[in-house]
């Protein structure tokens, strides 16, 4: 069965102090990889997409990294306004329903100034 | 600009009753989910349709309705059968292929 653990579950930086949030997968093909962001109260926003393994992609602070195992999204000088949680999903054809996204619980992460 | 529009943003339900939550989007997508979010849990499947007039039961699709009867509109309906549904309801669309999904800004929903 097709899984998502995301590592940790909360962190709490000051600003300024970069980090890495960890999604380790199981999944059978990797159709790719998601990145979300989730403020309090609203729908995910969406991050990143990563297919391959060496493949990094880059936002402002943000920078995701992908290999066979695992997704790092990589926090640099991290500012108040980066806290949130940070969703990371693959996708999956189990079950037979193509385009099905398989979420990890999430990390939450709290930046203090 | 193009998007999803859930409605409404907070609903009560009284022990026993039926309530309906809107989805509407304007992205010209053909897939559309409905996720269950739970605090410490991830996002859960209930239900999903990949072209209009036909959908699939999700993971946790006991105690649930949908209709697909139009590409914009995909309304969930959860019914007294499900025990316990004080839960923040999402709805996706995606256009398929290499492309993610598009959330709503979700419903919660509080049992009263």
């Amino acid at each position: 069965e097709d899984q998502v653990t995301q590592s940790p579950e909360a962190l709490r930086l000051q600003e300024g102090e970069s980090s890495s949030l960890n999604c380790s997968y199981t999944v059978s093909g990797l159709r790719g990889l998601f990145w979300y962001r989730q403020d309090p109260g609203k729908g995910p926003e969406f991050l990143f997409t990563l297919y391959s393994a060496g493949e990094e992609k880059e936002k402002e602070r943000l920078k995701a990294t992908l290999t066979k195992k695992e997704s790092f999204l990589h926090i640099t000088a991290p500012k108040p306004e980066d806290s949130a949680t940070y969703l990371c999903a693959v996708r999956s054809n189990y079950g037979g329903a193509t385009n099905k996204l398989i979420f990890g619980t999430g990390t939450l992460l709290a930046v203090q100034p | 600009d193009g998007g999803i529009t859930q409605s409404p943003k907070y609903l009560f339900r009284k022990e026993g009753q039926n309530v309906t939550l809107s989805c509407e989007q304007n992205l010209n997508h053909d897939a559309m989910y409905w996720y269950r979010q739970d605090p410490g849990q991830g996002l859960r499947l209930i239900y999903y349709s990949q072209i209009v007039n036909d959908f699939q039961k999700g993971d946790i699709a006991e105690g649930y309705s949908v209709s697909r009867e139009k590409k914009e509109s995909f309304p969930l309906t959860v019914t007294s059968a499900q025990k316990n549904p004080t839960a923040f309801y999402l709805c996706a669309s995606t256009r398929g292929g290499t492309y993610g999904y598009t959330f709503g800004s979700g419903t919660r929903l509080t049992v009263v």
